[in-house]
């Protein structure tokens, strides 16, 4: 079942903060954040397992609450750099990593100066 | 620095031709998946492969679409015939799954099919 994420859409200053939120229906062994330049492939940001921890990656983070079965990406003082499309992938399967995950339909987010 | 590799880049074809799509896996890792990328769906995994076996190729048209991995650094995925409906970015990505510590994908630069 694919992962809901919002907003669909974002338009950011720069130094402003944002949240993308994705939802399951089902229960989450992990949950895998991308982020897409136009025209360019998915890069990898981080990855958030079974256990609500929250990771970091620069000035972006992201928690996970399994038992809602959501997790959050924020950007804090963002860059011009944040442009682009940010993806939560998600993997449902209880007993271990499978590594094949489903994809949101994207959160677009447009950084201005 | 490693990293997936697909060919062609950028495909134009007419309807009914056989396109084939390359990608070469970072070595060393065990699961290829193959996406499927378009403006009204999104990314959608088309297959994958763990240790080259099919494990989930459901989110295929079987009828026309084929995905295989003749060997650890190579996988392919053939449509046969094309239609203009399968116009989209097709990624390849690669990763590597160890047990409970969850895996990364990294993808390759997609290959852009355009069918007329």
């Amino acid at each position: 079942q694919q992962p809901v994420q919002s907003p669909q859409a974002v338009i950011l200053r720069e130094g402003e903060d944002a949240v993308i939120n994705c939802s399951s229906s089902k229960a989450l062994y992990s949950v895998h954040w991308y982020r897409q330049k136009h025209g360019e492939a998915p890069v990898f940001l981080m990855i958030l397992l079974k256990g609500g921890e929250q990771k970091g990656h620069d000035k972006i983070s992201a928690s996970f609450n399994e038992k809602k079965q959501q997790s959050s990406l924020y950007l804090t003082a963002s860059q011009l750099s944040y442009s682009g499309t940010y993806f939560c992938g998600t993997e449902d399967f209880d007993g271990g990593s499978q590594g094949n995950l489903i994809f949101g339909k994207g959160t677009k987010l447009s950084v201005k100066p | 620095d490693a990293r997936v590799t697909q060919t062609p880049r950028d495909k134009v074809t007419e309807m009914g031709q056989e396109v084939t799509m390359r990608c070469q896996p970072i070595l060393g890792h065990n699961t290829v998946f193959w996406y499927r990328q378009t403006m009204m769906q999104g990314l959608e995994l088309l297959a994958y492969f763990r240790n080259r076996a099919p494990l989930d190729d459901s989110g295929m048209p079987k009828d026309r679409f084929s995905a295989e991995m003749p060997d650890a650094t190579l996988a392919t995925l053939k449509i046969q015939p094309s239609e203009p409906r399968d116009s989209a970015v097709y990624f390849c990505a690669s990763g590597l799954v160890l047990g409970a510590s969850g895996s990364k994908q990294f993808f390759g630069p997609g290959t852009r099919l355009t069918v007329l």
